[in-house]
């Protein structure tokens, strides 16, 4: 299948500072990207969903102005998690859709806010 | 609304044992049905999927059949090996589009 390469794969950062997440398709362009997060024992959580070239749409109760989301190119669409707290603590993935019928994942970002 | 169940884990295995993980869901309309495995340190990979009833879904040894009946996506393989340890989530789409409804995963050690 196609490779997306999402970095880092694990990050710390202390409380206030505001991290950025990478994510990118590496043999294929990336019309789609999804962001989700994943909580110890539960289920992957959609946070948001961006067309390359426009704004990202946000699912409810995510807030769009502490998790910032780019896709400016067709290959690469970052998160920034401004302002971090503990709570932001989690496993964050993207997933990167070609305009086919199938996305595929990145590795995945363990967040860690001390 | 639309959601994915699947049963907890972990699941602990002997190699060469058989392996059901259990999946139901609720949906409106005709959803098309995943399953995904996550290796250690992987990104999510597709592992097999139906797309309306009675399909059944298979790759490397594992299968799937979509019950719409009972709502269930089980997944099946009749010998695992030590390979196979990873988190296998169950999930459903709608519309024929990328946007997923995931469960929780559930994690398979199996033992040599």
């Amino acid at each position: 299948g196609a490779v997306v390469s999402q970095h880092p794969s694990r990050v710390i950062c202390k409380s206030g500072t505001s991290v950025k997440i990478e994510c990118r398709s590496l043999d294929f362009q990336a019309t789609t990207m999804f962001w989700y997060r994943q909580f110890p024992k539960q289920s992957l959580m959609l946070m948001a969903t961006s067309n390359e070239g426009s704004k990202a749409t946000y699912e409810q109760g995510v807030e769009k102005d502490k998790f910032l989301i780019n896709h400016a190119s067709l290959t690469l669409s970052t998160l920034t998690v401004t302002s971090a707290h503990p709570e932001d603590s989690s496993f964050y993935i993207c997933r990167a859709g070609g305009g086919g019928t199938e996305a595929f994942f990145g590795q995945g970002t363990r967040l860690t806010v001390v | 609304g639309d959601s994915v169940t699947q049963m907890e884990g972990p699941v602990t295995l002997s190699e060469e044992a058989f392996l059901t993980i259990n999946c139901t869901y609720t949906a409106t309309g005709y959803p098309s049905l995943f399953w995904y495995v996550q290796y250690p340190g992987e990104g999510l990979q597709l592992l097999l999927k139906a797309t309306k009833a009675d399909d059944k879904g298979s790759n490397k040894g594992f299968e799937a059949t979509y019950r719409k009946e009972t709502t269930s996506f089980h997944l099946e393989k009749g010998s695992v090996q030590v390979s196979d340890s990873a988190v296998y989530f169950c999930a459903l789409s709608v519309a024929g589009g990328f946007k997923t409804i995931f469960g929780a995963g559930t994690r398979l050690f199996v033992k040599a």
